[in-house]
């Protein structure tokens, strides 16, 4: 039971690159959430899935997109990368049961 | 709207001692408030949380209290130790099941 896992670790774009960051989970959980983290203001959400087939915007969606390919897997797309969206991208999937997230490992990204 | 507001941002104790962080959550949360724990270059972890129906919850060293009245809860640390330094977040849970967190706060226990 590997939990929430998150693709790749780290990565170095340059400005107007596209990537994608995967996350999947193997808890059977419905909802799941990006976020990302910058130093002095905590985690703020991207986008979420309430469940397969559905994705809302969180608090700062400009700039991403967001695919719910099954119930396991919700992945973030940067269709042309920016320095600001420099952070640490963190994936997580909800316990409706508990209300618990868990997070994944994070991705590291740096656009230059 | 959706806000959820932390203090102190930074916090030194000394070991032994105790530490105290606060949140405040805006009107339309739901009734799910947790607490996580990051330490450098982890990711965050749950350590405690309390539901809109109960004013306090303790795990050994540490516990929640909650007013509802004035949407605000913190989180109370006792007798800390050097491994309770890490970065703590507290966050509300909102329409869709969302988590807004708190910007964190960063707390140092000196030995």
């Amino acid at each position: 039971n590997a939990g929430v896992t998150q693709t790749p670790k780290f990565q170095v774009l340059k400005t107007g690159q596209s990537m994608t960051l995967q996350c999947a989970q193997d808890m059977n959980h419905n909802s799941m959430y990006w976020y990302r983290q910058d130093p002095g203001m905590g985690l703020r959400l991207i986008y979420y899935s309430a469940s397969e087939g559905t994705t809302d915007k969180g608090e700062v969606p400009n700039g991403y997109n967001v695919s719910r390919l099954n119930k396991r897997e919700f992945s973030l797309r940067l269709e042309s990368a920016a320095p600001s969206q420099t952070s640490v991208y963190f994936c997580a999937s909800l316990a409706g049961y508990t209300d618990t997230q868990y997070f994944g490992p994070g991705t590291r990204l740096t656009v230059l | 709207g959706e806000n959820v507001e932390q203090h102190p941002s930074t916090l030194s104790v000394q070991e032994g001692d105790s530490a105290v962080i606060k949140c405040t959550y805006s009107d339309s949360a739901s009734n799910y408030f947790p607490w996580y724990k990051q330490e450098l270059g982890k990711r965050p972890q749950l350590i405690i949380d309390i539901r809109s129906n109960v004013g306090e919850k303790k795990d050994q060293r540490i516990a929640v209290t909650l007013n509802k009245t004035a949407k605000h809860f913190s989180l109370h640390i006792t007798e800390t130790q050097p491994e309770d330094s890490a970065v703590y977040f507290c966050a509300a849970t909102y329409e869709g099941g969302k988590l807004i967190f708190g910007q964190g706060t960063e707390l140092s226990v000196k030995p």
